[in-house]
């Protein structure tokens, strides 16, 4: 049990379009889901908290009207990357609390590059 | 923002070998969390801890909480090659939204 699946792995953008990313709960309930950003050899930084039918709460340094969170359902959070630009490109990561006690399942990723 | 310190950076070692992995921080967490990263995926949880003290193992995987609740460390023994990956420490705190703090990762290679 536990598994999220989040969309796309992968997706290439052009400079000022947006990219919209979703993150799915398959097999529970999740009140709570977390985005985070990777880069390369990096840990995973935290961009936002969101809780299903609230606004997100945004990391400091983290711009919300850029990276938009959605959380209509408890088993949907969608992250969208608005005017995309090639600064943006990093492997962004959801992360879904419920089901077992340890809470904290995470997607497979989605590679972000912006040309 | 607060990070947990791992180290060293990389660590290669012979198949076969045991290999421990130390995490540390200079706040109290009430939970220790170990996670392993392919390329490219999720980091993917491998031992959950909770009590200060707690021992517990996965397979070939044991992981400790420290005494302090500052500390863990996370130990594989007779390495093989899909033991290759990142492994990220997480600490929590107790709360309805508590949030993850992590490591930096420590990249393991193995080498057959």
């Amino acid at each position: 049990g536990a598994v999220v699946s989040q969309h796309p792995s992968r997706v290439i953008c052009k400079s000022g379009t947006s990219v919209k990313i979703e993150c799915r709960s398959l097999d529970f309930q999740a009140t709570t889901m977390f985005w985070y950003r990777q880069f390369p050899k990096k840990s995973l930084m935290l961009m936002a908290t969101s809780n299903e039918g609230s606004k997100a709460t945004y990391e400091q340094g983290v711009e919300k009207d850029k990276f938009l969170i959605n959380h209509a359902s408890l088993t949907l959070s969608t992250l969208t990357v608005t005017s995309a630009h090639p600064e943006d490109s990093s492997f962004y990561i959801c992360s879904a609390r419920g089901g077992r006690a340890e809470g904290y399942t995470f997607g497979s990723g989605t590679r972000l590059t912006v040309v | 923002g607060q990070q947990l310190n791992q180290s060293p950076q990389s660590m290669f070692i012979q198949e076969g070998e045991d290999v421990s992995m130390n995490c540390t921080s200079s706040s109290i967490f009430n939970t220790w969390l170990w996670y392993k990263q392919d390329p490219g995926e999720g980091p993917v949880l491998l031992i959950a801890l909770y009590k200060a003290g707690e021992l517990t193992s996965n397979g070939r995987l044991t992981a400790q909480f420290g005494i302090t609740r500052k500390d863990s460390f996370l130990n594989i023994s007779a390495s093989i090659p899909s033991d290759v990956g990142i492994y990220f420490c997480a600490g929590r705190l107790t709360g309805a939204n508590s949030k993850l703090t992590f490591g930096k990762g420590i990249t393991l290679s193995v080498r057959p």
